[in-house]
């Protein structure tokens, strides 16, 4: 089976803080990802990684920025936390992407619930 | 712009209940699109892809259906019980590049 882990399930941070989410996966994947969810928005794009020390914006890359220094870890930086940060934070991983060919199924991990006061 | 809407926002039916839901998207030049579960403060579970060559998906109970031309696709459920109560999302991926426009999700409560 698959499996994506992320560091913390529930984590309580104070504005101006620097919060590192950390994502694992076992797969051998080539691509990570990093959303945000929040309620009625659905899921949205921080970063996505195809590769080593590569990554690309998503949707949302302001206020965030991620690192990839081995393929199974990727890492997610909010470099100085604020209240409008509080959110379920979900790590993906899949072995393709649309743009290569092929099925991209996702595999979450269980999500990381961040509160900022 | 690439929209993925999922319409009802919830739903609460019977148990053995069979029910369809719903998911519209903008931008028909799709690669695949997918159903996600998701149960409360968790992770998403993939439960069927269809690719943009097919019309649908089968695994048990679900069975999944793509109509490109129109934008639309279903989820339907057969013989519905407690423990099908969840979030259901569907998400597409498009040619090209590496984004999947997620809906904001249908929660479903099956009532025993």
């Amino acid at each position: 089976d698959v499996k994506v882990t992320q560091s913390s399930r529930y984590l309580v941070k104070r504005t101006g803080e620097k919060v590192f989410l950390e994502c694992v996966q076992d797969m051998d994947h080539e691509n990570m990802f990093w959303y945000r969810q929040d309620p009625g928005l659905g899921l949205r794009l921080i970063y996505f990684s195809y590769d080593v020390k590569m990554k690309e914006k998503g949707d949302i890359p302001e206020g965030y920025s991620v690192s990839r220094e081995k393929k199974e870890r990727f890492s997610l930086i909010l470099e100085s936390a604020s209240t409008n940060q509080t959110s379920m934070y979900l790590c993906a991983s899949s072995s393709l992407w649309p743009g290569q060919g092929g099925t991209d199924t996702q595999y979450f991990g269980p999500g990381t619930r961040l509160t900022v006061l | 712009k690439q929209e993925v809407t999922q319409i009802p926002a919830a739903l609460s039916v019977p148990e053995g209940e069979n029910l369809v839901l719903n998911c519209s998207f903008t931008d028909s030049a799709i690669y695949n699109l997918q159903w996600f579960r998701q149960d409360p403060g968790k992770g998403l579970t993939s439960l069927l892809l269809i690719q943009s060559s097919q019309r649908e998906q089968t695994s048990g109970r679900l069975n999944a259906s793509l109509d490109k031309s129109s934008g639309r696709s279903t989820l339907y459920i057969a013989a519905s019980q407690p423990g099908d109560s969840a979030t259901y999302l569907c998400a597409v991926s498009y040619t090209g590049g590496f984004k999947t426009i997620f809906g904001a999700g249908t929660r479903l409560f099956v009532k025993a």
